[in-house]
């Protein structure tokens, strides 16, 4: 089965609030995690990505909390907007190392965002 | 930079019938990836290329589906024959490939097949 989840497959937000996304894994070895954001009819796009040594990242409006006590990862999106509407996947890294990449990916969680 | 090139963008065909997909990474990316993805769920990798050579096809269903980058650029995903369960989006991704870099995969715009 898949070891990357989501607690919540829906999440509906008004317009400037802030959005939480979370996702649990199961992996304890997995050392990179990335969030992507889908939009309807297009392909994943990269948001902003976090190593197992780091507890946090910040970019443009989101930033990325990792508790490895408990396996969680959640994305922050400040002041939402309706064009950040899609749906968000957390994905973790399983390769071997060194610039091998293999990404799982969990199920996804729809996030609209009503003006 | 231009990104990920994929198509066909559509493709509808009855089971049995074969086809083919085709895919144009980002220019000087070493790896690329070939998921499928499922209404409702994230994508699931199939089959990842270093340069024109296999890393991973453990999840590719290889009695049915093949997969070819023979001058390590270009790559084709091939369905032969296709069955109901696979209709899906199939998107291709691609990344630098290099040691210690970032692990981010640049996605194409997927391909959407039915199979009838």
């Amino acid at each position: 089965g898949e070891s990357v989840g989501l607690h919540l497959p829906t999440l509906s937000v008004q317009e400037g609030d802030n959005s939480i996304i979370n996702c649990a894994y199961s992996n304890s070895a997995s050392d990179y995690f990335i969030w992507y954001k889908q939009e309807s009819g297009k392909g994943p796009q990269f948001i902003i990505d976090i190593r197992s040594n780091m507890d946090k990242r910040q970019g443009q409006r989101v930033t990325v909390l990792l508790n490895k006590t408990v396996k969680h990862l959640s994305l922050q999106i400040a002041a939402t907007q309706p064009g950040d509407s899609a749906v968000y996947f957390c994905a973790e890294n399983r390769g071997s190392g060194g610039s091998n990449y293999k990404l799982t990916f969990g199920k996804g969680t729809l996030l609209t965002v009503n003006p | 930079e231009a990104g990920v090139a994929q198509s066909p963008r559509y493709k509808i065909i009855e089971k049995r019938q074969s086809v083919a997909f085709w895919c144009n990474p980002i220019s000087g990316h070493a790896t690329l990836y070939w998921y499928q993805q499922i209404l409702g769920q994230g994508p699931k990798l199939l089959i990842q290329f270093q340069n024109n050579g296999v890393v991973d096809d453990s999840q590719l269903p290889k009695d049915r589906f093949s997969a070819e980058r023979l001058k390590g650029v270009d790559s084709t995903l091939k369905i032969q024959p296709a069955k109901l369960e696979d209709s899906a989006v199939y998107l291709c991704a691609s990344s630098t490939g290099l040691a210690g870099g970032s692990g981010e995969q640049f996605f194409g715009p997927g391909t959407r097949l039915t199979v009838l």
